[in-house]
């Protein structure tokens, strides 16, 4: 079945450093991608997506590209705030037989910023 | 209104209680979702309605039943539950929307879920 693995956290970076957290993933036909972002006692929020091959999401600063042959869709950010705190989630979408999109979850990777 | 909004934030209950999670949303959303989410994992799909009518059922146990009265409003309704159902239930919706070329992509709006402990 389809899955999404990403790297093992806790992610402990100092403000304004670069940040990265990868994520691969397994899936037939093709999937849009996707990363959440859970704060503390907080729902997930949609951070950024890419819907096919060589898209470049892209919100507040984080990116992820959408790489067909590595199967990749790694998170950046050039400069981490304390703000950024957070879990991040990578996952993919794809369109069951209902016609209704189903997300399946990395593990999440919790980032710590300090100051 | 871009909100899913959930309640309680917070419920105890003991295992031979009856209690309700509720969702509501006023987007216009068509497809609502149950997600489970244990401490320090990832969300889990349990339900998904469409045009509330239920769609898919992730092999859930019968102690957790779920109801979408209308459009707008999504019930979960729990009894009989485990220790080992505590956590953090999640209620989704989404809607459709048209990217470029056609495509068709959706969105979705999660609201902030209730933490559940089971005693």
């Amino acid at each position: 079945g389809d899955s999404v693995t990403q790297m093992e956290g806790p992610v402990t970076l100092s403000e304004e450093a670069f940040l990265t957290i990868n994520c691969t993933y397994t899936a037939t036909g093709y999937p849009s991608l996707f990363w959440y972002v859970q704060y503390p006692g907080e729902g997930l929020q949609l951070l950024l997506k890419a819907t096919k091959a060589d898209d470049k999401g892209s919100n507040k600063g984080f990116e992820a590209t959408y790489r067909k042959e590595t199967t990749s869709f790694h998170l950046e950010k050039g400069s981490v705030q304390v703000s950024d705190s957070a879990v991040y989630f990578c996952a993919l979408s794809k369109f069951m037989d209902t016609g209704r999109r189903a997300l399946t979850f990395g593990s999440g990777t919790r980032l710590q910023v300090q100051p | 209104d871009t909100e899913v909004t959930q309640t309680p934030k917070h419920l105890v209950m003991g295992m031979t209680n009856k209690k309700s999670l509720k969702c509501e949303q006023h987007m216009g959303h068509r497809a609502m979702y149950w997600y489970k989410q244990k401490a320090k994992k990832p969300p889990e799909l349990m339900f998904v309605y469409s045009y509330e009518k239920l769609s898919i059922n992730e092999s859930v146990p019968s102690r957790f039943s779920p109801e979408c009265p209308n459009s707008s409003l999504l019930n979960l309704h729990l009894h009989a539950l485990q220790p080992e159902d505590s956590a953090l239930y999640l209620c989704a919706s989404s809607h459709i929307v048209f990217g470029t070329g056609g495509r068709v992509d959706e969105k979705l709006f999660f609201g902030s879920g209730t933490q559940l402990s089971v005693l």
